[in-house]
């Protein structure tokens, strides 16, 4: 067990529908990361979070978007959801202000867009 | 553009075997992390590896960082089914104040009893 939570662990919604996923850091860690693992591209770096601030972003498309709370705790949303949204999101957590950043993953959300 | 590549893709191997995967990465960095995923699982941190010359060993695995190379290997002693996994190395980096973290396609691991 990582520490960080993910919630819900499964989603199944329509095309054209909207959803958040929520993510819950270890302990202490200030930096959050969600990430997207589909079959056919691979685990793709979305969006990174660090307490409160968008710090990075990567491949993520404009119907995305997230926010870091005061908690720390950190929701994705996902509009206008299409088929080839279909994929598993994973968020994951890290202590900035060390040389490195080794990351914590969640256990994932399995989203399934029909 | 940072590319971070691993070989082979795939790789099975019989148990008791010897075996490494390699991950070039294309942009100068001193860090380079292995994470292994179990199949419908997480990813879990296996290795940091911080500076040229870095080896770190856990078990079977043992995992190596040239950064002039710009190349990594993760080597597997004594291949047993436990293993079966895939492993990812990924690599972070600054460039012109813009920080990147990328990961490896990954090497799917199945060990053969």
């Amino acid at each position: 067990d990582s520490g960080v939570t993910q919630t819900p662990k499964h989603l199944i919604t329509a095309t054209g529908q909207r959803v958040t996923l929520r993510c819950s850091p270890r302990s202490g860690d200030l930096s959050v990361y969600w990430y997207q693992q589909s079959l056919d591209q691979g685990l793709q770096f979305l969006i990174q979070y660090y307490n409160g601030e968008e710090r990075a972003k990567g491949n993520i498309l404009e119907r995305f978007s997230a926010q870091q709370f005061p908690d720390l705790h950190s929701e994705l949303n996902l509009s206008s959801l299409e088929l080839g949204d279909s994929a598993l999101y994973f968020c994951a957590s890290s202590v900035v202000g060390t040389y490195y950043n080794e990351q914590f993953f969640g256990p994932g959300t399995r989203l399934t867009v029909l | 553009e940072l590319k971070v590549e691993q070989n082979p893709l795939f790789l099975s191997m019989q148990e008791g075997k010897n075996y490494t995967i390699y991950c070039n990465y294309s942009t100068t960095s001193d860090r380079l992390y292995w994470y292994r995923q179990d199949p419908g699982k997480s990813l879990e941190s296996l290795f940091v590896l911080l500076s040229n010359g870095a080896v770190k060993q856990e078990g079977r695995l043992m995992a190596s960082l040239d950064t002039k190379a710009r190349l990594s290997t993760l080597h597997i002693t004594a291949a047993v089914h436990d293993l079966s996994a895939t492993y990812f190395c990924a690599v972070d980096t600054t460039t012109s104040g813009t920080y990147k973290y990328i990961f490896g396609t990954g090497t799917r691991l199945k060990v053969l009893a």
